[in-house]
């Protein structure tokens, strides 16, 4: 079955801390892995793919097939970045299956 | 044009009535998709388009769901004899085309249901 688990509901960390956003995917084939990023009060938006390999606002995210994991990392935490971020997995019929999300809260 | 617009943004409605949901999505984006999202979960797919065309609506939770799209325009939502299991957030996004590209999405009608 092809699942998308983000097993952190809620993280909360200091400005300047590292982040670490986790996701787990379940998927037979060759997978296509997004983060979607929604903050206060607007659309959801794509963060980052994983095909273009690309760093966005200092986030990065690599995907382990081996682990079966496409973590998002940030080294130091902005206190922009406070949003909820959802992990997303596109399938064979152009379908995204997303995680739950996960409430990322910087504190000051 | 300037980006995925839904309408209504809320929509409160009696069980047993019929709704219809609207999306426009950016001018010249092919692909359409909708989500349903339910408080504290994460987006649950229900339906895409290829123009005016649906190839799977398998994700549609039951048939009092439907979605119909004109050209490769204005798309509608319509839930028949709503339930209180309906009540969510329903989100529209549009893409260049089908596969990998980049969804943009609408704010979203939040859909209660009394």
């Amino acid at each position: 079955a092809q699942r998308v688990t983000q097993p952190e509901k809620l993280l909360s960390v200091f400005k300047g801390a590292p982040v670490e956003l986790k996701c787990n995917y379940s998927y037979s084939g060759s997978p296509e892995l997004f983060w979607y990023v929604q903050y206060s009060r607007q659309r959801l938006q794509l963060l980052l793919r994983h095909i273009s390999r690309e760093s966005i606002k200092g986030f990065t995210a690599d995907l382990n097939k081996g682990e079966t994991s496409f973590h998002l990392k940030k080294p130091f935490a902005q206190e922009e970045d406070s949003a909820m971020y959802y992990c997303a997995l596109s399938g064979s019929n152009y379908q995204l299956i997303w995680g739950a999300g996960t409430k990322l809260i910087i504190k000051p | 044009g300037a980006g995925v617009s839904q309408s209504p943004s809320n929509k409160v409605t009696e069980k047993g009535k019929d709704v219809e949901l609207r999306c426009d999505p950016i001018s010249g984006h092919t692909a359409l998709y909708w989500y349903r999202q339910r408080l504290g979960q994460g987006l649950e797919f229900l339906i895409y388009f290829q123009g005016n065309s649906a190839p799977d609506k398998s994700g549609l939770p039951s048939d009092r769901f439907s979605a119909e799209r004109t050209g490769e325009s204005v798309s509608t939502l319509t839930i028949q004899r709503t339930q209180q299991e309906d009540s969510a957030v329903y989100l529209c996004a549009s893409s260049f085309e089908l596969g990998f590209y980049e969804q943009y999405f609408g704010p979203g009608t939040r859909l209660t249901v009394t």
